[in-house]
């Protein structure tokens, strides 16, 4: 079975500038999520999605992020313009339960962000 | 909305000790808890979970307390080795998989 594939892996930024992350969550896959891990700290939830609908993205920094998964399948992150603190890993992760429902979540490699 | 606090940030144990990882939990309404393992450079990955109906889990060395009333679960590793080497993170959910993490805790099993 393919695991969650994200990318780019890795990617450098100056500060004001834009950049997109991709994630294709396991097939069947019904929720999708996209954490930020800081360096040293623990995943941060930034947006949840089932199938094409927002779940959860009461902490998503909603003037410079941006998320969509149009066809309930692969999802794109965006960030528009950066910030230095948004230098981060951006983790997505999926899940074959419904948001309601606890269980393993799937992570990708995810995709090492530097703001400089 | 949910806080989690983790505790040690590092943990050093002999090879075969045990070592004991404890998270706190601020939401009363959270039921289930996941522990998850990340290797350098790697993706995180579950180790064990436990649900709020269920005081303790254990699975080979791995096993998990729950204590609600005082809102706190640990977990423990018995006979470490080697490989065992990793951050790991506690996690809280009061819905679903919308998990809150610990700050983690880096372990290291010296041989």
């Amino acid at each position: 079975e393919a695991g969650v594939a994200q990318s780019p892996r890795y990617k450098i930024i100056e500060k004001r500038q834009s950049v997109a992350f991709w994630c294709n969550p396991i097939s069947g896959h019904a929720t999708l999520y996209w954490y930020q891990q800081i360096l040293g700290q623990g995943p941060k939830l930034l947006i949840q999605f089932q199938n094409n609908g927002v779940v959860d993205d009461s902490q998503l920094p909603k003037d410079r992020f941006s998320a969509e998964r149009l066809k309930g399948v692969d999802s794109t992150l965006k960030i528009q313009p950066a910030k230095l603190e948004d230098s981060a890993v951006y983790l997505c992760a999926s899940s074959l339960r419904l948001a309601e429902i606890p269980g393993e979540l799937f992570f990708g490699e995810g995709s090492r962000l530097t703001v400089l | 909305g949910e806080n989690v606090e983790q505790h040690p940030s590092t943990l050093s144990v002999q090879e075969g000790d045990s070592a004991v990882i404890k998270c706190t939990y601020s939401d009363s309404a959270s039921n289930y808890f996941p522990w998850y393992k990340q290797e350098l450079g790697k993706r995180p990955q579950l180790i064990i979970d436990i649900r709020s109906n269920v005081g303790e889990k254990k699975d080979q060395r791995i096993a998990v307390t729950l204590n609600k009333t005082a809102k706190h679960f640990s977990l423990h590793i018995t006979e470490t080795q080697p490989e065992d080497s990793a951050v790991y993170f506690c996690a809280a959910s009061p819905q679903g998989n919308k998990l809150t993490f610990g700050g983690g805790t880096r372990v290291l099993v010296k041989p």
